[in-house]
């Protein structure tokens, strides 16, 4: 079935280091990729989102890459901040009724 | 303001004890849908309606009730709650089932 795997957090870094946050993932077909953004005390959001092969999610100074041949939709950004600490998911949609969701990131920034 | 209200945001119940969470767009979604949370688990899909009077199951349906009798509101229902329904939950709505999700800001049940 489909399934997606995200790296176990939390991921703990200094401002303005260099976030990557893994995910690959398992699915038939071509499925819509989705990186979702929860802040403390609130639901998820759309960050990102790629829907064929080598397409560039970009949003907010993060990006990711819809990876086929490695089935992977890795998360990163250049230079971390404050305010981006987070959970982060990992989502697919194999275009069916569902999103399917990673078990979530947890990225902590610190000054 | 285009969004999904969910109330209450925190709930203390008792085991038994019928409760329902109020779930609302007002963006005009077609699709709606629950999910809970729980740590390690990620999120999981409880129910879904494609549309008014359409219903269906997610994958941990089990001890929840839905209704969507109008296109706006899809509140859920325990109708006798256990400990294991402790979670936080998201209410989520789209304009197609696999269109971006947008979500409720969550409401955390507490069931002793």
């Amino acid at each position: 079935g489909n399934s997606v795997t995200q790296m176990e957090g939390p991921v703990t870094l200094s401002e303005e280091a260099f976030l990557t946050i893994n995910c690959t993932y398992t699915a038939t077909g071509y499925p819509s990729l989705f990186w979702y953004v929860q802040y403390p005390g609130e639901g998820l959001q759309l960050l990102l989102k790629a829907t064929k092969a080598d397409d560039k999610g970009s949003n907010k100074g993060f990006e990711a890459t819809y990876r086929k041949e490695t089935t992977s939709f890795h998360l990163e950004k250049g230079s971390v901040q404050v305010s981006d600490s987070a959970v982060y998911f990992c989502a697919l949609s194999a275009h069916t009724d569902k999103l399917i969701f990673g078990t979530g990131t947890r990225l902590q920034v610190f000054p | 303001e285009a969004q999904v209200t969910q109330n209450p945001r925190y709930l203390i119940t008792v085991t038994g004890k019928k409760l329902t969470v109020t779930c609302s767009q007002n963006m005009n979604h077609e699709y709606m849908s629950w999910y809970r949370q729980d740590p390690g688990l990620g999120l999981r899909q409880i129910y879904y309606s494609m549309n008014v009077e359409v219903t269906d199951k997610g994958d941990v349906p089990e001890g929840y009730k839905v209704s969507r009798k109008e296109k706006r509101n899809f509140p859920l229902i325990l109708e006798s709650p256990s400990p294991n329904q402790t979670s936080l939950y998201f209410c989520a709505s789209s304009l197609q089932g696999y269109s971006p999700l947008h979500f409720g800001n969550g409401t955390r049940l507490t069931v002793t």
